[in-house]
């Protein structure tokens, strides 16, 4: 079972609000991402961190920010939500790669943003 | 980057075999074939992956081609858990699992 937790599930919220979406891990894992979803569609890197204080953008330009203070904590916060910004987003995390392993991502359940 | 294809949907039937097929005739000798899956309101989930030679877990056997140009993911009892969306992924032995690129997919749907 993977140890990663998003909060929260389910957000509606209104146009110009500030919100963070919370993601913690407890395996220790120096990578971290966040991924953009919409209904039926593709998954879109929009930002990853290769440990604390390293941030950086993904392929699919976002409004969002993040931040990476501790190891375990990767939150993303949108200064002022917009309609547009109504989708699913995924964090997920990995371990450093070390040729033969996996990579493998460890995603969360992700966080349904719906802004009004 | 090498990409993959696969076909948009699948149905198959409870408690029997299910072939779920890739096309990466692009493929280098380094890449590697990763297979997630994603359930319904779930985030994807890591099934198996594989170089050059059949892999079999727990979940699933991966079986390559010989000239690495396709790959099938076998799941050789499916139930309905295994309704999900399936993901065929490539990804270089030297890059990070940022370069993980999520295409579309095949649905998978389960007949009870």
């Amino acid at each position: 079972e993977a140890d990663i937790y998003q909060t929260p599930r389910y957000l509606v919220i209104g146009t110009g609000k500030k919100i963070t979406l919370e993601c913690s891990q407890t395996m220790g894992h120096d990578k971290m991402y966040w991924y953009q979803q919409d209904p039926g569609m593709e998954l879109h890197l929009i930002h990853y961190s290769y440990g604390v204080n390293s941030t950086e953008k993904g392929d699919l330009s976002s409004e969002s920010t993040v931040s990476r203070i501790r190891t375990e904590h990767f939150p993303l916060t949108l200064e002022s939500a917009r309609p547009s910004h109504t989708s699913q987003y995924l964090c997920a995390s990995s371990e450093r790669l070390a040729g033969v392993l996996t990579g493998e991502l460890f995603f969360g359940e992700g966080s349904r943003l719906t802004v009004l | 980057d090498a990409k993959t294809t696969q076909p948009n949907s699948m149905e198959s039937n409870e408690e029997e075999p299910v072939h779920l097929p890739c096309n990466h005739s692009t493929i280098s000798g380094t890449d590697y074939i990763h297979w997630y899956r994603q359930l319904p309101s779930q985030g994807p989930e890591y099934v198996i992956h594989g170089l050059t030679s059949n892999v079999n877990n727990r979940m699933a056997s991966l079986a390559i081609a010989e000239d690495r140009k396709s790959s099938t993911l076998i799941l050789h009892r499916a139930t309905l858990r295994d309704a999900a969306v399936y993901y065929c992924i490539l990804r270089d032995f030297y890059a990070g699992a940022q370069k993980l690129v999520f295409g579309q997919g095949t649905r998978l749907t389960i007949n009870p």
